[in-house]
């Protein structure tokens, strides 16, 4: 069963920091590009970035773009999204997704999201 | 960036009925445009891929159409576990874009 766990959620003042991790079960991670997509309280989705399978491309909408960086561990199964600069608008819930073809924007797996609130 | 206007915004439906609802695109995405179900506390979940493919799994009575700019999604027979919030999404060009989402409702 493909599973994909997000953590590392919480608050967070404007300004600073914070790192998710997307913890990959159930399938060859290394085989699939991998993306993060946000979800503003009871706002519509957003796609926030993608990493191909070995890391070496990256892409992002420009609302993240110089703040977030999107990275991966195929040895460890591991996604993970570094936020930096962070700002109230980045408050939401951030769920890590698979893309079963590469080059393609579909995202056939959902983790059940990490809350990140972004408040002084 | 590529805008998705989705409508209606909510629907109040039955089940049993044939729910319709679309999806334009503000330029052309071809036939990249997928559709997810999202319900109440849940993450989304893939049901129709490449503007017309259902995914592994997914009923027949959920239906996908359209290419270019106009696309239509379908549920042909109604059911009390499909109230939720379906959103459609291009991936044709970056960035990709969702649309705002419909939201079904009982009647």
């Amino acid at each position: 069963e493909v599973q994909l766990v997000e953590s590392g959620g919480g608050l967070v003042q404007p300004g600073r920091s914070l790192k998710l991790s997307c913890a990959a079960s159930g399938f060859t991670f290394s085989n699939y590009y991998m993306a993060w997509v946000r979800q503003a309280p009871k706002k519509g989705l957003e796609w926030v970035a993608t990493i191909s399978t070995s890391g070496s491309r990256t892409y992002y909408p420009d609302s993240v773009k110089g703040r977030f960086t999107i990275s991966r561990d195929n040895a460890k199964s591991s996604l993970y999204l570094q936020m930096n600069s962070l700002k109230s608008e980045d408050t939401a819930t951030y769920y890590c997704a698979r893309h079963p073809e590469p080059v393609a924007g579909v995202m056939d797996a959902w983790g059940q999201g990490a809350s990140v609130t972004v408040s002084s | 960036d590529i805008v998705m206007t989705q409508s209606p915004t909510s629907m109040s439906i039955s089940v049993g009925d044939r729910v319709t609802m679309n999806c334009k695109a503000s330029q052309n995405v071809g036939s990249n445009v997928d559709w997810y179900q999202q319900k109440t506390g849940q993450s989304p979940k893939l049901l129709i891929y490449k503007a017309s493919n259902r995914y592994t799994g997914v009923p027949d009575r959920f239906t996908g159409s359209g290419s270019g700019t106009d696309f239509t999604f379908t549920i042909s027979n109604m059911q009390a576990e499909d109230l939720a919030v379906y959103y459609c999404m291009q991936s044709n060009s970056y960035p990709w874009t969702f649309g705002g989402g419909t939201k079904l409702e009982l009647k």
